[in-house]
């Protein structure tokens, strides 16, 4: 069955510093991942995606994440963390055309 | 212009209760789904809906029914509600099944609190 872990529950950082969420998977076949956000009190919203295409998946608001098979890791990064990126970040993988399996989540903490 | 709207936005009742849950999507999507959120923040399919047809009904309790009138409304009914209901019921919609294109567009939540 296809399933995500996220690493850490919380991860604070400082605004200006990198960002880094960390999220492996395990499928039993080539997965679809992806990561979602969700700011307080809000839905959740596509950040970005990865099909089997490149690698490294670009998103919105400068965050990227790279795909690596041999460690079965989808990890989320950001150069520079900006206030505005405190949220809940969730890992997600597909399984089967039909369903996504949400990771269990991860808090970012930004502080000036 | 919301692009999934669900009503309402909070709801609190006594156990025992019965509450509807609405939801609209502007989208012109086929695909609808109603996730439930726990107090750990923990995302979890119950229902998804193709052209108003039921095609994912997890593990959930017959106390819950969904209910498609049209591809655009998916309403979430819930009888005799359990303090075990309490939670975040978020609506989303997708153009595609979700596990194509993994992009679903989520309403901003229904937080139930049952007393």
């Amino acid at each position: 069955a296809q399933s995500v872990t996220q690493l850490d529950s919380h991860v604070s950082v400082s605004e200006g510093t990198p960002v880094l969420l960390r999220c492996n998977y395990s499928s039993s076949y080539s997965p679809s991942l992806f990561w979602y956000v969700q700011h307080p009190n809000k839905g959740l919203q596509l950040l970005l995606k990865y099909t089997s295409a490149a690698t490294l998946v670009k998103g919105i608001n400068g965050f990227e994440a790279e795909f690596k098979k041999s460690e079965t890791s989808f990890h989320l990064t950001k150069p520079s963390a900006h206030m505005s990126d405190a949220a809940e970040y969730f890992c997600v993988v597909s399984a089967g055309f039909q369903k996504l399996v949400f990771g269990t989540g991860t808090r970012l903490l930004v502080s000036p | 212009d919301t692009a999934v709207s669900q009503t309402p936005k909070y709801l609190v009742t006594q156990m025992g209760n019965d509450k509807s849950i609405k939801c609209e999507q502007n989208l012109g999507h086929d695909t609808m789904y109603w996730y439930k959120q726990d107090s750990k923040k923990f995302l979890k399919i119950m229902f998804s809906y193709n052209n108003k047809e039921l095609i994912i009904n997890e593990t959930v309790p017959n106390r819950f029914s969904p209910k498609s009138p049209d591809k655009a409304h998916l309403n979430l009914h819930i009888n005799s509600l359990e303090l075990g209901d309490s939670a975040v019921y978020f609506c989303a919609s997708s153009q595609l099944l979700a596990g194509l294109s993994g992009e679903l567009f989520f309403g901003e939540g229904s937080r139930l609190t049952v007393l």
